[in-house]
């Protein structure tokens, strides 16, 4: 059975920094591409960032880039959001998903993990 | 980065009834090469993680009733709903991944009338 668990999410002040974790097992993620998306309270969905299998290709949604860092280990089977120079608008529930092998849309989510940025 | 809209923003449908959502992108999510376009819809409950319903703008993703189908082409879309079900009550949304950002539509929020 596919599963992605997300953690590390919390409360953090505002210029402040956290790093989530997404376990994953019951796939090969050695071979699979991810994502993080994320969702406001009570809006939709943004797609925050995006890794390769391999980490080759890295991307990034303007509103996270240069403060936030993906990355992953896949010895460990983990996909990591590592977030810096937190901001109100970054709280929300953080999402990792899987990619499809067979496309580049999202197969798999995980249930999700809260970051609150709040002074 | 490719916007993309989604119409209504909320739906009220009788059970038993048709339930008909729309998603527009401001260019073109048909990859020629392939003839494929890279839309997907996904079905998102309260408390829950979205859910793949259609990928490729019209293909089911295995265990999804038959009653959900997607079509379009280019720029517009459509998921409908053949026979509202009562476990249909979700927020529904489009999303292009023709190019990076994986852009999302704002979502429509499907209720029983």
């Amino acid at each position: 059975e596919v599963q992605l668990v997300e953690s590390g999410g919390g409360l953090v002040q505002p210029g402040g920094s956290l790093r989530l974790s997404c376990a994953a097992s019951g796939f090969p993620f050695s071979s699979s591409n991810m994502n993080w998306v994320r969702q406001a309270p009570g809006k939709g969905l943004e797609w925050v960032s995006y890794i390769s299998s391999s980490s080759s290709s890295i991307y990034y949604a303007d509103s996270v880039k240069g403060r936030f860092t993906i990355s992953r280990d896949n010895a460990k089977n983990s996909l990591y959001l590592q977030m810096n120079s937190l901001r109100d608008e970054d709280t929300a529930v953080y999402y990792c998903a899987r990619e499809a092998g067979s496309g580049s849309y999202s197969s798999y989510w995980g249930q999700g993990t809260l970051v609150t940025v709040s002074s | 980065d490719i916007v993309m809209t989604q119409s209504p923003d909320s739906l009220a449908v009788s059970l038993g009834e048709r339930a008909t959502i729309n998603c527009k992108s401001s260019q073109s999510v048909l990859y020629n090469s392939n003839n494929k376009n890279f839309l997907a819809w996904y079905q998102q409950k309260p408390g829950q993680p979205p859910k793949l319903l259609i990928y490729w703008a019209s293909t089911r993703e295995s265990g999804v009733p038959d009653r959900f189908s997607g079509s379009g082409s280019g720029t517009d879309f459509t998921l409908t709903i053949s026979s509202l079900q009562a476990e249909d009550v979700a927020v529904y949304y489009c999303q292009q991944y023709y190019s990076i950002s994986y852009t999302f539509g704002q979502g429509t929020k499907l209720e029983i009338k």
